[in-house]
């Protein structure tokens, strides 16, 4: 069975430029969750999709990122105008549902560098 | 607010050795707890979890953890490390019931030959 798949797995932009992170969650899993990994910090959730419905996006910073899940399957992350500081590892992870007993599979992760 | 201490940045054991990495949270409720391990260009990968029921939880490439209510911990352990292991361990709080999770900021572990 394939795990979440991520593209690009790296990507260097200079600030003030766009960026698109891409996630396939594993077949047939409803939720789909976008965290963001800081140097030497666990992830934080961003947002968290239950098929095409973004259920929670409390910590997603919405002046500048945006996101969607068409179709409720394959989602993308955007950050529009990159700055400095959203140099991180964009995490995406599924899971069959959404129950706390629904174990969450992650991605490799796309590393951003913003120059 | 739910949250997730891991007092240890970085351990190094030797090969062989046993390890324990610590992690201590605050939750109000029963918790659902996670290790996962991150190694290096990697996703993160599911050591074992905890719901509810026996105290001690067997997972994946010989690592154990024990929930201990009476300490708001939950420890993870592996009798003998091998060189494999080297990688950065999250622990991990289900907040809500609903599949939210607030990570620690993480153990690195080294392993010595």
């Amino acid at each position: 069975e394939a795990g979440v798949v991520q593209s690009p797995r790296y990507k260097i932009i200079e600030k003030k430029q766009p960026v698109a992170f891409w996630c396939n969650p594993i077949s047939g899993h409803n939720t789909l969750y976008w965290y963001l990994q800081n140097l030497g910090q666990g992830p934080e959730l961003l947002i968290r999709y239950e098929n095409e419905e973004a259920v929670d996006d409390s910590q997603l910073p919405k002046d500048r990122f945006s996101a969607e899940r068409l179709k409720g399957v394959d989602s993308t992350l955007k950050i529009q105008p990159a700055e400095l500081g959203d140099s991180a590892v964009y995490l995406c992870a599924s899971s069959l549902g959404r129950r706390g007993t629904d174990t969450q599979y992650f991605g490799p992760g796309t590393r951003l560098t913003v120059l | 607010a739910q949250s997730v201490t891991q007092p240890d940045i970085h351990i190094t054991v030797s090969e062989g050795a046993s390890l324990e990495l610590r992690c201590n949270y605050s939750y109000g409720a029963t918790p659902y707890l996670f290790w996962y391990v991150q190694s290096p260009g990697q996703g993160l990968q599911l050591l074992l979890k905890y719901f509810s029921g026996d105290t001690l939880v067997q997972g994946i490439k010989g690592f154990e953890a024990e929930f201990k209510r009476s300490q708001s911990s939950f420890n993870l352990r592996k009798p003998s490390v091998h060189w494999s292991d080297a990688a950065e361990y999250f622990c991990a709080v289900g907040e809500g019931g609903y599949n939210k999770l607030i990570f620690g900021a993480g153990t690195r572990l080294a392993v010595h030959p």
